[in-house]
């Protein structure tokens, strides 16, 4: 099975913060990388696609970028809506399995 | 507009048997990928299987093979995870996903979904 390690587990910023989260994949993925986000009581929701593509209706403060085995998702000046949990999942291979979640806390 | 609207949680015994249900409105849903996606209370996310367009193909993760089954009935826009033999560490709500390959695969479109628990 594909490992995902993202880290921090937990980070503290300010609203107006550039923020930087980072996955990595045990084993080379390409581009097959999607990012989403959750708030609390809510399924997730789809940020990013094929490693740095934004998904239709979601802010351009949110980019991914990366490939292979390093992933990054960045929010360049964060809006008080976006403090939630953020997971980055491979669909590479079967099992499909995500990483462990970066909590995203107002500091 | 998609919606996909799950149902079937509820409270079972160790040992118990739950069928989930999920309806699909807005898109056409004989045209997709879908998954089922669980997340334990505190948790993080798990996938657990997925069934192309016309469930021919069928995916599992290893922890709920033999006990949970995808289906899907294209005619009634509606999928399915029958769970036997529920264990205590099933107890998660349940996500109804629709699978996007167009975009590499993605998890596009959630329902709200349904909470099991599993207790005696």
């Amino acid at each position: 099975d594909i490992q995902m390690t993202q880290t921090p587990a937990s980070v503290s910023a300010s609203v107006g913060d550039r923020v930087t989260i980072t996955c990595r994949a045990s084993e080379g993925i390409g581009s097959w990388l999607a990012w989403y986000q959750q708030k609390p009581g809510k399924a997730p929701r789809l940020l990013i696609y094929a490693a740095s593509s934004l998904q239709s209706g979601v802010p351009s403060r949110f980019s991914g970028s990366g490939s292979g085995t390093d992933f990054t998702l960045t929010i360049s000046s964060l809006q008080p809506e976006d403090f939630a949990i953020y997971y980055c999942q491979q669909p590479n291979s079967f099992p499909i399995t995500f990483g462990q979640g970066t909590r995203l806390e107002i500091k | 507009e998609v919606q996909l609207v799950e149902s079937g949680g509820g409270l079972v015994q160790p040992g118990g048997s739950l069928r989930l249900s999920c309806a699909a409105s807005g898109f056409i849903f004989r045209g997709y990928f879908m998954s089922w996606v669980r997340q334990a209370p505190g948790k993080g996310l798990e996938w657990l299987a997925n069934i192309k367009q016309d469930g021919s193909v069928r995916y599992n993760v290893d922890s709920v093979k033999g006990r949970f089954t995808i289906s899907r009935d294209n005619a009634k826009n509606s999928l399915y995870l029958q769970m036997n033999s529920l264990r205590a560490e099933d107890t998660a709500v349940y996500y109804c996903v629709r699978v996007n390959e167009q975009q590499l695969v993605s998890f596009d479109y959630w329902g709200q979904g349904t909470l099991v628990t599993v207790s005696s």
